[in-house]
């Protein structure tokens, strides 16, 4: 799976929308790209993924730029309790469901 | 909604007893993962399991052992407990269908303390 670059960590006013950017240069025309967060002391949790176009759920927007080196996780409307590490993570099915986690960006939001 | 479940939140053992973790799923996925996660390192995969009493190894496979004698039920095994298995064990199942890797869905972790 290829490699993903995020910042460390980031704050966020309460309310307002959080972009968390990732970078990943080296992505494949075959894998995808997932996001995932981790609230302290919980398991993983799935936020969203995609490939090429930009996607949208109950939870966050996915904006892939067009040469998918890059993309961006939008919580539109952040609360406390969206609070966590955000990892951003390159996969494909060749690599037979195995996940790689990076270190993640730590997102603060702040009343 | 998918859950998973972990047999313990905490668990303490003392070096050289024999451990084992238990995680249930009740969405029928076919896949599952157990990882550990220590600061600094991240996750890390341990063992998966594609399917009934089938296993492969994952990037640290030593020291453990797993097994998957029912579809719902993945079981890790520390033979012989030591210091440096002390860490937060995750267990993850998903889907295993069609050309797109599914997202998988971790249970709420054991935090595993070997003195």
């Amino acid at each position: 799976d290829a490699k993903t670059t995020q910042p460390t960590s980031m704050d966020c006013a309460e309310g307002r929308a959080a972009n968390l950017p990732c970078n990943h240069s080296t992505i494949s025309g075959n894998e995808y790209v997932y996001w995932y967060r981790q609230i302290h002391s919980q398991g993983p949790q799935y936020i969203i993924h995609g490939l090429k176009n930009n996607e949208t759920n109950e939870m966050a927007s996915l904006i892939i730029t067009e040469d998918r080196k890059s993309s961006t996780l939008i919580l539109p409307h952040a609360t406390l309790r969206d609070t966590a590490v955000y990892y951003c993570i390159v996969h494909s099915k060749a690599a037979g469901n195995k996940l790689t986690f990076g270190g993640g960006t730590r997102v603060l939001v702040k009343p | 909604d998918v859950k998973v479940t972990q047999s313990s939140r905490y668990l303490v053992k003392r070096t050289g007893e024999k451990v084992f973790l238990e995680c249930v799923q009740d969405m029928d996925h076919e896949n599952m993962f157990w990882y550990r996660q220590d600061p600094g390192l991240g996750l890390r995969l341990i063992y998966f399991s594609y399917d009934v009493k089938m296993k492969e190894k994952g990037d640290i496979p030593e020291g453990y052992s797993v097994s998957r004698e029912k579809k719902e039920r993945f079981s890790l095994i520390l033979e012989s407990a030591s210091t440096n298995q002390t860490s937060m064990y995750l267990c993850a199942s998903s889907l295993s269908l069609g050309r797109v890797p599914y997202e998988q869905y971790f249970g709420p972790g054991t935090r595993l303390t070997v003195t």
